[in-house]
């Protein structure tokens, strides 16, 4: 069965360092969002990614963050400037034709910022 | 703006037992909602869906929820509880086909034997 792929599972980085979170969609998947989880709280949604442009974001997706398809398989999340309150859970997930009922997710990354 | 409550961070219920996880939802259209799980040290696993159509839904696992408009909730159940069934549960919801997911708090199930 297709699955969405991320990398690393888990990530150590120091705070203000940048960081890259990567992510294989599906392969014939067009929609793209990254959600993130931080420990015992909900999973909230950060951006959403169609036809090489952001779709969506929410409040929470700064000018610290930013998404990229650099080739036509991986699709990233960039923190540049890492902060103690970014440590969380950060979910990939596609879908085929935007329809958030169809969406996959990936195992997810763990970012630790010390 | 839609949103969902758990009821309930954690839950204990013995193996064999009836699984009754607590979801009400608020929106103010349609919507669509999810329960998804997560396993420990694993991602998010989709276990049912409610788009339209048959208001009992039948997921993976022998879980089942129903949703009920009267009472907007969306309530996740499962007749006999494994061992495995140990996670955390989230229910979730949207109101458009193409838009977000909305994620509750979750409710972390505990079996004891």
């Amino acid at each position: 069965e297709p699955e969405v792929t991320q990398t690393p599972s888990h990530q150590v980085t120091q705070m203000g360092q940048e960081v890259i979170l990567r992510c294989v969609p599906i392969s014939n998947h067009l929609y793209f969002y990254w959600y993130r989880q931080i420990l015992g709280q909900k999973v909230e949604f950060l951006v959403s990614f169609y036809n090489n442009e952001i779709s969506e974001k929410s409040e929470i997706f700064d000018d610290q963050f930013s998404v990229e398809r650099p080739d036509g398989s991986n699709f990233t999340l960039k923190i540049r400037s890492t902060k103690l309150e970014d440590s969380a859970m950060y979910f990939c997930a596609s879908s085929q034709d935007g329809a958030a009922t169809e969406a996959f997710f990936g195992q997810g990354t763990r970012l630790t910022v010390v | 703006a839609q949103s969902v409550t758990q009821l309930g961070s954690h839950v204990s219920v013995s193996e064999g037992a009836l699984v009754l996880l607590r979801c009400n939802y608020s929106s103010s259209v349609p919507p669509y909602l999810f329960w998804y799980v997560q396993y420990p040290n694993q991602g998010l696993q989709l276990l049912l869906k409610y788009t339209t159509g048959a208001t009992l839904v039948k997921g993976i696992n022998g879980f089942e929820a129903e949703f009920k408009k009267s009472e907007t909730s969306f309530h996740l159940t499962k007749p006999s509880a494994h061992m495995s069934d140990a996670a955390e549960y989230f229910c979730a919801v949207t109101v458009n086909r193409d838009d977000k997911i909305i994620f509750g708090k979750g409710t972390r199930l505990h079996i004891l034997p």
